[in-house]
């Protein structure tokens, strides 16, 4: 079956610098990549998804990038700010979604 | 529009009890997903109904069980807890199964705690 694992499991970052997190699958099937933020004592969102047949996708302050060929993709989160503390996972749709194990991400003003 | 509802929020029991946990879709949805989150760790799928058939299992051994009802809403149960059924379960709908599945939306799920 599908096997996602995600990098770092914590990062901490100053308020305005970048935060990127990666993860990789090893079945090449899969084909929608969806990334999810989940505050403390909250359900997870979904906060951006990319698809197999593009390579990057952004929004705002939010880009996901994919690796096809290498199966792994990756979110960029730009001037951080207090408001992105929270753990973030990515996930992999094999049928089902199958999820990382999580970045608890740390954004300090 | 209302959103994927679960019930209870928190509940208690001890290990050999069973337990029931329920689920809304959100409206217009016909697929309901299980997950498990244990403490630290990502949502691990149970399984999925769509339109009130069982339509993919994980790792999860046969006392825990599902139901999914004709106006698509859907239960848990888990028989003889053990201790480490302790865990946040988050139901999420879609509008849809499998590769066409869309975007899952998660209710805020129930903890259970296993004494």
């Amino acid at each position: 079956g599908e096997n996602v694992e995600q990098h770092p499991s914590t990062l901490s970052v100053q308020e305005g610098d970048s935060a990127v997190i990666k993860c990789t699958y090893s079945d090449s099937a899969s084909n929608y990549f969806p990334w999810y933020k989940q505050e403390l004592g909250k359900r997870p969102q979904l906060i951006i998804d990319i698809r197999s047949n593009v390579g990057e996708k952004k929004d705002q302050r939010i880009a996901v990038t994919l690796n096809k060929t290498a199966k792994h993709f990756s979110l960029h989160i730009t001037e951080t700010q207090p408001e992105d503390s929270a753990v973030y996972f990515c996930a992999v749709r094999e049928g089902k979604l199958i999820f990382g194990a999580g970045t608890r991400l740390a954004v300090h003003p | 529009e209302t959103g994927v509802t679960q019930s209870p929020t928190h509940l208690i029991k001890t290990r050999g009890q069973q337990v029931t946990l329920r689920c809304s879709s959100q409206s217009g949805h016909n697929t309901v997903s299980w997950y498990q989150q244990a403490l630290g760790q990502g949502p691990q799928f149970i399984f999925q109904y769509y339109r009130e058939e069982e339509n993919g299992r994980g790792n999860f051994p046969p006392r825990f069980s599902g139901l999914q009802f004709p106006n698509y809403s859907s239960e848990l149960n888990v028989n003889a807890l053990e201790l480490d059924d302790s865990a946040l379960y988050l139901c999420a709908s879609s509008l849809a199964a499998g590769e066409s599945a869309g975007e899952l939306f998660f209710g805020e799920g129930s903890r259970l705690t296993v004494l």
